[in-house]
């Protein structure tokens, strides 16, 4: 069965560095989305990406966070600045067709912020 | 705000018994509801998706949706160690970003 894939598995870093979180949405799929779980809370919503362009965002999605689709497999979230509480465990998911269809999620990445 | 509610539980179950989970939401203009299975340190993974009023069934697992309600659950029949997770109740609006619960522990007791 197709899978979303995400690299790294965990990813330790320094606070105030960047860092690049890559995913390999399913190959079919248009509709790619990112989100965070930090420890013990539900899963938050971050962004949204359809046809090389974001199409929601939420509140936690400020400047310090974007996405890019660099080639035609790679979905990939960058944290310019990272704060302590960025420590999270970050989901990449994607869809086949337009909004309200299930996402697919893939296994995540742990960002670990010192 | 856009808000979706779960008891946190923990639930528990004793094997082969019906696990029933909860979930209500706030904006009464959402359209695609989802329960997702996360087991601790995992990623969410679709169990069912339901999008009508009524009852939808597969294996082992129903969906209820009530929209008058704003309430969507999901029971789980002959309950197995295995189905032992956090079940996270997704909700969509019109547009992308899934709206989720805090999600309810199941332990189900061989």
């Amino acid at each position: 069965e197709p899978e979303v894939t995400q690299t790294p598995s965990h990813q330790v870093t320094q606070m105030g560095q960047e860092v690049i979180l890559h995913c390999v949405p399913i190959s079919n799929h248009l509709y790619f989305y990112w989100y965070r779980q930090i420890l013990g809370q539900k899963v938050e919503f971050l962004v949204s990406f359809y046809n090389n362009e974001i199409s929601e965002k939420s509140e936690i999605f400020d400047d310090q966070f974007s996405v890019e689709r660099p080639d035609g497999s790679n979905f990939t979230l960058k944290i310019r600045s990272t704060k302590l509480e960025d420590s999270a465990m970050y989901f990449c998911a994607s869809s086949d067709k337009n909004s309200n269809q299930p996402q697919h999620f893939g296994d995540g990445t742990r960002l670990s912020i010192l | 705000q856009k808000e979706v509610e779960q008891n946190s539980g923990p639930l528990s179950v004793p094997e082969g018994a019906i696990a029933s989970l909860n979930c209500t939401y706030s904006d009464r203009g959402s359209q695609s509801f989802f329960w997702y299975r996360q087991y601790s340190g995992k990623s969410p993974e679709l169990i069912m998706s339901i999008y009508s009023n009524g009852d939808k069934e597969d294996g082992r697992f129903t969906a209820q949706l009530n929209k008058a309600s704003q309430y969507v659950s999901l029971l789980i029949r002959d309950s197995q160690p295995s189905d032992s997770a956090t079940y996270l109740c997704a909700v969509s609006h019109t547009g992308n970003q899934f709206y989720f619960g805090t999600g309810t522990s199941l332990t189900v007791i061989p």
